[in-house]
């Protein structure tokens, strides 16, 4: 069956502007995470949702917000874009969202100029 | 809140053993998690520890202590593939997913 897909793979972006990312989970998985990743720090947890409610959020400024569609599939939103947001981020489905394993998708790099 | 704590980077030859240590704080504790990520790829899913002890699967090993909130990643006859980032993540009960900065794993021939 179809992976995780997240589109757009690369975005260039200019400060201030604000940025809509997508993530298809597979078929059947309820739970949608995302996640930050910078060099260095890792995997930033930012949101997860389930069944289209926001269920954990990690601690990032109100600027990042997400939601969830009836289908599972997932949008993150980051307005007025700040240098510090350039990274790669990531998108992870699970059926329930505590399960076993998380399938990742192969992320969005967004570059903030 | 929830921190996890692991070594940045390990370097060992082909054919080592490399042990790759992972402490953390959470509440609701669900279980422990290993991924393994290459430049430019996405994370892949390497073992989970719900309970305590060792779970094998294939060279590489994954240990879990509850009461010392403490697990390992082993990997045994180190190939050259291996080299990537490893990354510990603690679940809760209510599906957060939290991940650890990761260790980079060099093999040298």
């Amino acid at each position: 069956k179809a992976g995780v897909t997240q589109t757009p793979r690369y975005l260039i972006k200019t400060r201030g502007q604000q940025v809509t990312l997508s993530c298809s989970p597979i078929s059947g998985h309820r739970s949608v995470s995302w996640y930050q990743q910078t060099p260095g720090q890792g995997l930033q947890f930012l949101f997860e949702y389930f069944s289209e409610t926001q269920r954990n959020k990690g601690n990032f400024p109100g600027r990042f917000s997400g939601r969830q569609f009836s289908n599972s599939r997932s949008e993150m939103n980051v307005s007025t874009l700040e240098l510090g947001d350039s990274a790669l981020y990531l998108c992870a489905s699970s059926p329930r969202g505590k399960d076993t394993e998380a399938f990742f998708g192969q992320g969005t790099r967004l570059t903030v100029v | 809140g929830q921190s996890l704590e692991q070594p940045s980077e390990v370097t060992a030859v082909e054919g080592a053993i490399v042990q790759i240590n992972c402490t953390y704080q959470t509440s609701g504790f669900y279980g422990l998690s290993w991924y393994q990520q290459h430049d430019g790829g996405a994370p892949t899913f390497l073992s989970y520890n719900a309970l305590d002890g060792l779970e094998e699967t294939g060279r590489f090993s994954s240990f879990l202590s509850r009461s010392d909130s403490y697990g390992y990643l082993l990997l045994q006859e180190l190939q050259m593939k291996d080299s990537a980032s490893y990354f510990c993540a603690v679940g809760n009960s209510w599906g957060k997913l939290q991940f650890g900065a990761g260790t980079q794993v060099v093999v040298t021939p």
